[in-house]
């Protein structure tokens, strides 16, 4: 049984340009959670997932951050135009369920915007 | 607001001793708390997860408890080995948070042959 899946782990853009990170979640696991982890700082919620749905996006700055989750596929989170203060790790977990599920995490996306 | 604090940020020992990090919370209406460790570099390990329902969980050389009452939670590490060097991070599910996860800034923990 896999783990949670991220690629690419290591993501180079220049400012201005697109970034995409995908997740595939543990096998059976169908809640989805994005975080972020600034240089020398703690992780931080972004977004909450199920399949098709936002169910929490109250962590996700209010431009240029996007979530989804398709009926099929990866869960991507996209960054728009993106700027030096980007540059991060990116984790995604998931669980089982919400609320009283263990969250597993991802190797993460480690994002340097040059 | 929410806050989860972990004390102490950095903590060196030698090989062998017994050691405690703690992890402190505002917020109890707690489901549950969870431990991880995450090495340099790379993700989160899942450690143990206590759920608000339990006092403590064993895995190995590693016992978490957890004091709702109090709003603490302690990482207890056996007879360290410098392999167990690493970032711990402790993280919060509360009522309040729903989905989210809260997370303290971590004990970096440094075991010395």
């Amino acid at each position: 049984n896999a783990g949670v899946m991220q690629n690419p782990r290591h993501l180079v853009r220049r400012r201005g340009q697109e970034a995409r990170l995908r997740c595939s979640p543990m096998k059976g696991h169908s809640h989805v959670y994005w975080y972020r982890q600034l240089p020398e700082e703690g992780l931080k919620f972004m977004v909450y997932l199920q399949k098709e749905n936002i169910i929490d996006e109250s962590g996700m700055p209010k431009e240029r951050f996007s979530a989804e989750f398709p009926k099929e596929g990866p869960s991507i989170l996209r960054i728009q135009q993106v700027v030096r203060g980007d540059s991060a790790a990116y984790f995604c977990a998931s669980s089982l369920g919400w609320g009283t599920g263990e969250a597993f995490f991802g190797q993460g996306t480690r994002l340097t915007v040059v | 607001k929410q806050e989860v604090t972990q004390i102490p940020a950095a903590l060196s020992v030698p090989e062998g001793e017994n050691l405690v990090l703690n992890c402190s919370f505002t917020d109890s209406a707690i489901y549950n708390l969870q431990w991880f460790r995450q090495d340099p570099g790379k993700g989160l390990t899942s450690l143990l997860l206590i759920q608000s329902s339990q006092r403590e969980q064993t895995s190995g050389r590693l016992n978490a408890s957890l004091d709702k009452s109090s709003g603490r939670s302690t990482l207890y590490i056996a007879a360290s080995q410098p392999g167990d060097s690493a970032t711990y991070l402790c993280a919060e599910l509360s009522v309040t948070s729903g989905s989210r996860l809260t997370f303290g800034e971590g004990t970096q923990l440094t075991v010395n042959p």
